[in-house]
């Protein structure tokens, strides 16, 4: 069983399509990430929030929106994406400043595929 | 910059039988945690185990122990006694000490179990 959970499980959308991924997880963490990863690749980190703010952005492209309405959720808003933009997208929580490290706990991930 | 290795693509390991998968890192910090997670074909990417560098005890989580050698910078996973539902990709990976939350990941092993 996970405590992080992300919905939905799969995701087909068109290039000028508006859709959303969601986040939740139930640990009571402080830090929440979005990475994105390819099929045989390790994760690539996308965004970082902590605390509820906007911590670091890996230069990711507008058409990726991020979204953390409280300590709990988190929202990938995505919108005119590309092909190449099809991949796992994976969350992830851990607990700023906690002994010896935030690690990081991730969740089942959402595949997206973009026609 | 960290840069973590891991030399093996592939592997595989009969039923019940030991494995190592190996990982090397590079860093100048003294201070900083290692940590192997696992992800199997269903995608969900879950912690194996963690190290601290600061202790010289090797960590171990049931059948799975890791030899670390900080003086060669290596971190190698033992997996005892293999089972099926060990198959999966294996991703080793760094994380400095501080408020840096970024991990820096190895390729990845993909690990077959034979039975």
């Amino acid at each position: 069983d996970t405590e992080v959970t992300q919905t939905p499980k799969h995701l087909v959308m068109g290039m000028t399509n508006k859709k959303s991924l969601k986040c939740e997880q139930h640990m009571g963490h402080r830090a929440m990430y979005w990475y994105k990863q390819k099929a045989k690749k390790p994760p690539e980190l996308m965004f970082v929030y902590s605390y509820e703010k906007l911590s670091i952005n890996e230069s990711v492209p507008s058409r990726f929106s991020p979204e953390c309405p409280n300590s709990s959720l988190l929202n990938l808003h995505l919108h005119a994406l590309q092909p190449e933009d099809s991949a796992l997208y994976l969350c992830a929580s851990s607990q700023p400043g906690t002994v010896p490290t935030d690690t990081q706990y991730f969740g089942p991930g959402t595949r997206l595929t973009v026609l | 910059a960290q840069t973590v290795t891991q030399s093996q693509p592939e592997m595989s390991v009969q039923e019940a039988e030991t494995v190592t998968l190996s990982c090397t890192y590079d860093t100048s910090e003294s201070d900083y945690y290692l940590f192997w997670y696992k992800q199997p074909p269903s995608r969900q990417m879950i912690l194996v185990i963690r190290q601290e560098a600061y202790k010289q005890q090797n960590a171990t989580e049931n059948r799975f122990s890791v030899n670390f050698q900080k003086a060669a910078k290596s971190f190698s996973l033992k997996i005892s006694d293999s089972q099926l539902g060990d198959a999966a990709m294996y991703f080793c990976a760094f994380q400095n000490a501080g408020n840096n939350r970024k991990l820096i990941w190895g390729l990845g092993t993909s690990l077959a179990v034979n039975p």
